[in-house]
């Protein structure tokens, strides 16, 4: 069966940091993958995603991430994070023949001001 | 993007009672789903809301459980029956059209004493 994978459960960052958070899947298929975001008390909001194309993708609020094929990884990177990217932050994966989401366990990210 | 509302945001029940959570879409979707998020975790689906028809349940969901209606395009109903103190989670709709991108209503947080 398919999984998904963030390496860091949790990571703990000042204001100005660069972030980089791990995500790998398992399927060797055609994908579209997913990061969502949810803000302490909010809903689950779409930070970014890749369906096709350009493989470096750029979301809301400065978010990108980069889809390497060869390492089955999506990583969520942002040059210089604030306080308000304190967060909970989650991978997704659909494959093409199935229309669910595979969730990765999420990421929670502090950001120290 | 589809904007998904939940009602009720939040109850708090008695052992043995059921409660009906209300999913209203502002645009039609083609897929509409529910998920359960305990504290601190990643997201477990449900079940996959059908129009017109029978949910189709995840390994370890059941429809005498978790009944699911889903009478049109925008609106469907998660009943979380005979609820036990191990049923508090929060419960979230999700929907998606065309893009195949899910979009989320902002959960219900059950708490069952």
């Amino acid at each position: 069966a398919q999984s998904v994978s963030q390496h860091n459960h949790h990571v703990i960052l000042s204001e100005a940091a660069s972030l980089e958070l791990g995500c790998n899947y398992s399927y060797g298929g055609t994908v579209n993958l997913f990061w969502y975001v949810q803000y302490p008390g909010q809903h689950l909001q779409l930070l970014l995603k890749y369906f096709s194309g350009d493989p470096l993708v750029k979301g809301i609020k400065g978010f990108e991430a980069e889809f390497i094929k060869s390492k089955f990884s999506f990583n969520l990177r942002k040059p210089s994070v604030q306080w308000s990217d304190t967060a909970e932050y989650f991978c997704a994966v659909k494959e093409d023949s199935n229309y669910q989401l595979i969730w990765g366990a999420g990421t929670k990210l502090i950001i120290k001001p | 993007s589809a904007v998904i509302s939940q009602k009720p945001s939040r109850d708090i029940c008695q052992r043995g009672t059921s409660l009906t959570i209300q999913c209203q879409v502002d645009s039609q979707v083609t897929m509409m789903f529910w998920y359960r998020q305990q504290p601190g975790q990643s997201l477990t689906l449900i079940a996959t809301a059908n129009q017109g028809s029978e949910a189709t349940y995840e390994s370890g969901f059941v429809i005498d459980k978790f009944p699911i209606s889903r009478p049109n395009l925008t609106f469907s109903t998660l009943t979380v029956s005979n609820m036990s103190p191990e049923d508090s989670s929060i419960y979230l709709c999700s929907g998606s059209g065309v893009s195949d991108t899910q979009y989320f209503g902002p959960g219900t947080r059950l708490t069952v004493l």
